[in-house]
């Protein structure tokens, strides 16, 4: 069975880079037709997707935020990883790192999610 | 972009009625990129159904999802008391590849 599991950054401040990880267990992240997933999800809000990654290591980004992200991946210790720079309040979310589908788009395995708030 | 909207915003109904969710498009949609999602709170959203009809694993046969271009809906034929949960759908398209609906909160009347 697939687990995904989110590390990282607690409290980040304002103007400051938020930092996670995401621990893929059960299955090679180096295998298949999938898109390794940031997704994320402001407190009592809807679900935004943040980007994701290839195996092929091509990575696709929501243009709302490209210009602040990054994805990468770490094939030895089987993770990825998500950097999003100059944070303010409203990137104050639970973010989820997931698998997806290379082929139909869809997220099969999620992590549980983690709170990232963005505050001095 | 490709714009999702849900109705209804939230929807209220009993046990053992029937649930019926929309999921529009600003434009067309292959059928096959549209999936939908349940959420229950302070847990990661279940992948219930991709392709707009196919029920991913373990997914009861009480959720069924269909529809074409631009208009979806995800049906629940009869609701059990762990289905109260907010509903969201996901297409897979062209920039930005990825977009969500707003959700559908289904609450117990």
């Amino acid at each position: 069975q697939l687990q995904l599991q989110e590390s990282g950054s607690g409290l980040v401040k304002p103007s400051q880079t938020l930092f996670l990880t995401c621990a893929v267990s059960g299955g090679s992240i180096s295998s298949g037709a999938y898109s390794w997933t940031w997704i994320r999800q402001p407190p009592g809000k809807g679900l935004e997707w943040i980007g994701y990654m290839y195996q092929s290591g091509s990575t696709y980004y929501n243009p709302s935020l490209k210009s602040r992200v990054t994805i990468s991946v770490d094939r030895s210790k089987n993770q990825f990883s998500l950097k999003l720079t100059s944070v303010s309040a409203a990137d104050t979310a639970v973010y989820y790192c997931a698998r997806g589908s290379a082929n139909w788009g869809y997220f099969d395995y999620w992590g549980q999610g983690t709170l990232v708030p963005v505050s001095s | 972009e490709i714009v999702l909207t849900q109705s209804p915003g939230t929807l209220s109904l009993s046990p053992g009625e029937r649930a019926t969710l929309s999921c529009r498009a600003s434009q067309s949609v292959s059928s096959s990129y549209l999936a939908w999602y349940q959420q229950k709170p302070g847990q990661a959203p279940r992948l219930l159904i991709y392709a707009a009809s196919s029920r991913a694993t373990g997914i009861p046969d009480r959720f069924s999802g269909s529809g074409s271009g631009t208009d979806f809906t995800l049906t629940i034929s009869r609701l059990e008391p762990e289905d109260f949960a907010v509903y969201y759908c996901q297409q897979y398209g062209s920039s930005p590849p990825i977009t969500f609906g707003q959700g559908t909160r289904l609450e117990i009347k």
